[in-house]
């Protein structure tokens, strides 16, 4: 299994309500990742997670909240979002240093009415 | 500290017709690339990629690169594109960064070209 999977694809959610994005894989990847990326840009780094273990936080607002359940699972919990945070969301997993690339999941398009 | 510049933002190009998009990158460290392509609304995925060894690099699809370490490049051609071809194309650098008492490797993108294949 050489794939990153994001559920769900698509998803609308109020500036009320309480979601989770999820990504999974399963090439024994111990580095994951999560990514913004807004129409016409590159993505944007938001967290990384080492061995399970939060490594990075970019100064993402905390109204975003990851999780990393095992070393094959990566959530992404959203509660109270603003319109401004519609983008695509992409997870991706590498080997534990990342220096040989990264792979990518199809990515979860979110959008905040 | 690591960057990368894509110097096209959008490259239009007809039908089997060979193109080259440029990619310059600046790090401090031992450096490894990647091109990245994105289709509507996918995620990426990697065409190609150097990490040591020969300066060609081939990928799928076709593409190919050529590390310069002389000039700080790293362009991709492929010498007859298709319809299919039409998408955007991210270069990126890899370094090793200082985290929470470890390190890891942070990828660091280009601002992304579109190339775009006429009939």
């Amino acid at each position: 299994d050489t794939e990153v999977t994001q559920t769900p694809k698509h998803l609308v959610m109020g500036m009320t309500n309480k979601k989770s994005l999820k990504c999974e894989q399963h090439m024994g990847h111990r580095a994951m990742y999560w990514y913004k990326q807004k129409a016409k840009k590159p993505p944007e780094l938001m967290f990384v997670y080492s061995y399970e273990k939060l490594s990075i936080n970019e100064s993402v607002p905390s109204r975003f909240s990851p999780e990393c359940p095992n070393s094959s699972l990566l959530n992404l919990h959203l509660h109270a979002l603003q319109p401004e945070d519609s983008a695509l969301y992409l997870c991706a997993s590498s080997q534990a240093r990342g220096l040989g690339g990264y792979t990518f999941g199809s990515g979860t398009r979110l959008t905040v009415v | 500290a690591q960057s990368v510049t894509q110097l096209d933002s959008q490259v239009p190009v007809f039908e089997e017709a060979p193109v080259e998009l440029r990619c310059n990158y600046s790090s401090s460290v031992s450096v490894y690339l990647f091109w990245y392509v994105q289709y509507p609304n996918q995620g990426l995925q990697l065409l190609l990629k150097y990490l040591s060894g020969s300066t060609l690099v081939k990928g799928i699809n076709g593409f190919e690169a050529e590390f310069n370490k002389s000039q700080t490049s790293f362009h991709l051609r492929k010498p007859s594109v298709h319809i299919s071809d039409t998408a955007e194309y991210f270069c990126a650098v890899s370094g090793v960064v200082p985290a929470g008492g470890t390190s890891y490797g942070k990828l660091t993108f280009g601002q992304g070209t579109i190339l775009t294949v006429h009939p």
